[in-house]
């Protein structure tokens, strides 16, 4: 059973970098999957923010790929997320979840944890 | 807003059945799976129903999924206090280059 779990600081200030970890457990992030990091601000829907494949490939959403990065670990069997210039509009939930290889959906999420941007 | 249209909520009675629609595009739904997903207050998403029609293993039949040209829908029957909980829909769009979510559909049972 893979297990994903988000790890980070939970209080960000503006105009600094948001920084997240997502640790795998059951399984190795090397396999054929995507990894993908999707958050929800309070009381609001869903937003993808990007994945990334084991080979380092990356996909990210147009309307925050300037300030976003993802990279992978795979001696730690985690990938991460920083996202640059963060403002109050960034506050969310911020969940992890893996994509099969060539699957059109997300099979595994982690919990998510809650990211405050302010000072 | 949302690429996918979602109607922001929906209610029922239990036992009744509940159907929640997810329009897109051409660039979009159109030429892609959808796959939905529920979420219980607190909680993350939960896959419900992958390849347009598909349900993974532990979810019942009650649940399904259906696609027509644009547009998707999830079907849920035999509605009980438990399914009360966020859905979305979601898909790949070739225009943008990204997965895009409904804007989500709140389902009270009364």
């Amino acid at each position: 059973q893979v297990q994903l779990q988000e790890s980070g600081p939970g209080l960000v200030k503006p105009s600094g970098t948001l920084s997240l970890t997502c640790a795998v457990s059951g399984g190795s992030i090397s396999s054929s999957n995507w990894w993908s990091w999707v958050r929800q601000p309070p009381g609001k829907g869903l937003e993808w923010i990007g994945e990334i494949y084991q080979s380092g490939s990356t996909n990210h959403n147009p309307s925050l790929k300037s300030r976003v990065t993802i990279s992978i670990d795979k001696s730690k069997n985690q990938f991460s997320l920083k996202l640059s210039s963060v403002t109050a509009a960034d506050t969310a939930v911020y969940y992890c979840a893996r994509r099969l290889g060539l699957g059109y959906y997300f099979d595994y999420w982690g919990q998510g944890t809650l990211v405050t941007v302010s000072s | 807003q949302s690429v996918l249209t979602q109607p922001p909520s929906v209610s029922t009675a239990p036992g009744q059945k509940v159907t929640i629609s997810c329009s897109g595009s051409s660039s979009n739904i159109g030429n892609n799976y959808v796959s939905w997903y529920q979420q219980l207050p607190g909680t993350a998403p939960k896959l419900l129903i992958y390849d347009n029609n598909k349900r993974p293993s532990g979810i019942p039949d009650r649940f399904s999924g259906s696609k027509s040209g644009t547009s998707a829908t999830l079907g849920i029957t035999g509605l009980q206090t438990g399914d009360e909980a966020d859905y979305y829909c979601v898909t790949w769009d070739n225009s943008l280059s990204a997965w895009v979510f409904g804007g989500g559909t709140k389902l009270t049972v009364l």
